[in-house]
């Protein structure tokens, strides 16, 4: 069935760098929209990024906007988000999530997220 | 940035009775070129990820019981649990994918009386 898995979460050093990963299978990773979607500790949802499904537009939440950048690749059918200078405030879970049918879609499918931690 | 307000913060409700969020969004969701309101709704279990329920603001996703059902358009949605479960104590959370960045309601949590 379909599934995402992330990984690459940690405790890092405040504006260190860290590469978070998610694992696709059961669908055709070229077909969807992926974004990154993150929960800070006893907090709500915050959408971070997202890239359509050529790869070809990205767009970022402003908190995140210079600092991080959502890439994939196609033949490990994976999706990555590369976290540089990191700051306290991105503490949180870093889910990965399918838009459903677009870039503009309801998210139908979440991994079990990643563990970020910024704290020195 | 479109800015959802959830409403109430937290819902305390019997076992069988009906249970009614509110969610407003700061402009319209309603891409008029296709009628259809950018609004998902979200269930979201303690150490769980997010689980979607409703998207379209009324279009169930598949395997999401009927007694969830969702309203609105424009600007004001709601999500009903037309009979309240044990299964359904969670929080939820309202969306809007009509524009980046795009953005979540605070949430509600809903708990058994």
């Amino acid at each position: 069935q379909a599934q995402l898995v992330e990984s690459g979460g940690g405790v890092v050093q405040p504006g260190r760098s860290l590469r978070l990963s998610c694992a696709v299978s059961g669908f055709t990773f070229s077909n969807y929209a992926m974004d990154w979607v993150r929960q800070a500790p006893g907090k709500g949802l915050e959408w971070v990024a997202v890239i359509s499904y050529d790869g070809s537009n990205k767009y970022y939440a402003d908190s995140v906007k210079g600092r991080f950048t959502i890439s994939r690749d196609y033949s490990k059918n994976t999706l990555y988000l590369q976290m540089n200078s990191l700051r306290p405030e991105d503490t949180a879970v870093y889910y990965c999530a399918r838009g459903r049918a677009g870039m503009y879609d309801a998210f139908d499918l979440w991994g079990q997220g990643t563990k970020v931690i910024v704290s020195s | 940035d479109i800015v959802m307000t959830q409403s109430p913060d937290s819902l305390t409700v019997s076992l069988g009775e009906r249970a009614t969020i509110n969610c407003k969004s700061s402009q319209s969701v309603l891409y008029s070129s296709n009628n259809k309101n950018y609004l998902a709704w979200y269930q979201q279990k303690p150490g769980q990820p997010p689980k979607l329920l409703i998207y379209w603001a009324s279009t169930r996703e598949s395997g999401v019981p009927d007694r969830f059902s969702g309203s609105g358009s424009g600007t004001d949605f709601t999500l009903a649990i037309s009979s309240l479960q044990a299964e359904d104590v969670a929080v939820y959370y309202c969306h809007q994918y009509y524009t980046t960045p795009l953005t979540f309601g605070g949430g509600t949590k809903v708990e058994i009386k």
